[in-house]
């Protein structure tokens, strides 16, 4: 997979508005962008993904690059219980890496009440 | 659905001691991994299973490490002898494998290990 670089943290107000930077440079055609967050003490749950379009569920949105060298996650309103690490990953459909998560060091996210 | 659940939670052994780890992915999921965590190493891939197949062990870190999946809904890891340097947060997690490149990963409540 390839590699992913974000910031180490961020921090933000409750109530406020998110946006978490991925950088991926060397993003082949086929990789998909996935989001994946670990609350305190927990295992990482799976928060977004996608290809080209912008993205939107009831977590977040996904916002990719015209060109797909980056994207931002967006939370559109901080919680506390949104306070963890967010982990932007790249997979690829195929090939000799088929089915891993490649997690880096991710971004700790701190919300303030 | 009772989701990925992992036994033991908390494992405490000796250095030497033989640990194993049990892993119930979601009913209906057909591919299985196991990480590990550290604080040096971040979160790391050891192994993951396709359809009770080892697909990619390349991240085992040494013959003390074993992992098994004799049916569908169940999986160990098991080390032995074990080390200190094993201790660790050891992530189970299973996905329905359709498409890798969107498939969503569900990860159980992990088993924090400690050697000592």
């Amino acid at each position: 997979d390839a590699k992913t670089t974000q910031p180490n943290s961020m921090e933000s107000n409750e109530e406020e508005p998110v946006h978490l930077p991925c950088n991926h440079s060397t993003i082949s055609g086929t990789d998909y962008i996935h989001w994946y967050r670990q609350l305190p003490s927990q295992g990482p749950e799976y928060v977004i993904h996608g290809l080209t379009s912008n993205v939107n569920n009831r977590m977040a949105s996904l916002a990719i690059a015209e060109d797909r060298k980056s994207s931002t996650l967006i939370l559109h309103r901080a919680t506390l219980r949104d306070a963890a690490v967010y982990y932007c990953i790249l997979r690829d459909t195929g090939g000799s890496t088929l089915g891993r998560l490649y997690f880096g060091r991710g971004t700790q996210l701190t919300v303030w009440p | 659905d009772a989701g990925v659940i992992q036994s033991p939670r908390h494992e405490v052994t000796e250095m030497g001691q033989e640990v194993t780890l049990r892993c119930k992915p979601i009913s209906g999921h057909n591919s299985l991994f196991w990480y590990r965590q550290t604080m040096m190493r971040g979160l790391e891939l050891l192994i993951y299973f396709n359809n009770n197949v080892p697909i990619d062990d390349s991240g085992m870190p040494e013959d003390r490490f074993s992992a098994k999946m004799p049916n569908a809904s169940f999986s160990t890891l098991k080390i032995q002898p074990s080390e200190p340097r094993d201790s660790a947060v050891y992530f189970c997690a299973s996905s329905k494998t359709g498409d890798f490149g969107t498939d969503t990963q569900y990860f159980g409540p992990g088993t924090r290990l400690t050697v000592l």
